[in-house]
């Protein structure tokens, strides 16, 4: 079951902050998030597991909702380097299979 | 070392040929995936290796052949190929199947003519 991201796209001057969502009809075990940007591989940015905490370096953090089966990512103060598309992955409680989300653009102006 | 090396980067075959995806990593990573991404959309799973065992093969079409010969190369085997099949082909691996951050490769792009 692909989770579902919001919003679709984003436009920020650099130093503004966002939010992006990622939201899954079932349970959670864990939830992933990548950026890819154009013409390059998906690029780790964090995991959050089910009973684990807040995670975050730097500007970007993120936090995990078990009970609502949500995730959220939080870019403070945004950078033009943070331009890309932005992919939450979710995992279930049983073995199963990471799967993408539809992606969330974000691009950063000067 | 942490990268995951893909070749070739580009790749243009006909229908009719046989041709083959490699993919290394140095990482020790006990998990391998081959996953493909069409423009403008996620990556989409295709194969899980775990422990050089295909652990999860996605449905994928039989022209699509999977291969571990150790513990750091992956191949895929293409052969027979439709146009709707060009796509960039991602490999990636991981510490240990889904439990871990994922290092993707730079990607084949595919083009089947």
């Amino acid at each position: 079951q692909q989770p579902v991201q919001s919003p679709q796209a984003v436009i920020l001057r650099e130093g503004e902050d966002a939010v992006i969502n990622c939201s899954s009809s079932k349970a959670l075990y864990s939830v992933h998030w990548y950026r890819q940007k154009h013409g390059e591989a998906p690029v780790f940015l964090m995991i959050l597991l089910k009973g684990g905490e807040q995670k975050g370096h730097e500007k970007i953090s993120a936090s995990f909702n078990e009970k609502k089966q949500q995730s959220s990512l939080y870019l403070t103060a945004s950078q033009l380097s943070y331009s890309g598309t932005y992919f939450c992955g979710t995992v279930p409680p049983s073995y199963g299979k990471l799967t993408f989300g539809q992606g969330t653009i974000l691009t950063v102006h000067p | 070392d942490t990268e995951v090396t893909q070749t070739p980067k580009h790749l243009v075959m006909g229908m009719t040929n046989k041709k083959s995806l490699k993919c290394e990593q140095h990482m020790g990573h006990r998990a391998m995936y081959w996953y493909k991404q069409k423009a403008k959309k996620p990556p989409e799973l295709m194969f899980v290796y775990s422990y050089e065992k295909l652990s999860i093969n996605e449905s994928v079409p039989s022209r699509f052949s999977p291969e571990c010969p150790n513990s750091s190369l992956l191949n895929l085997h293409l052969h027979a190929l439709q146009p709707e099949d060009s796509a960039l082909y991602l490999c990636a691996s991981s510490r240990r199947a889904w439990g871990d951050e994922a290092f993707f490769g730079q990607g084949t792009r595919l083009t089947v003519v």
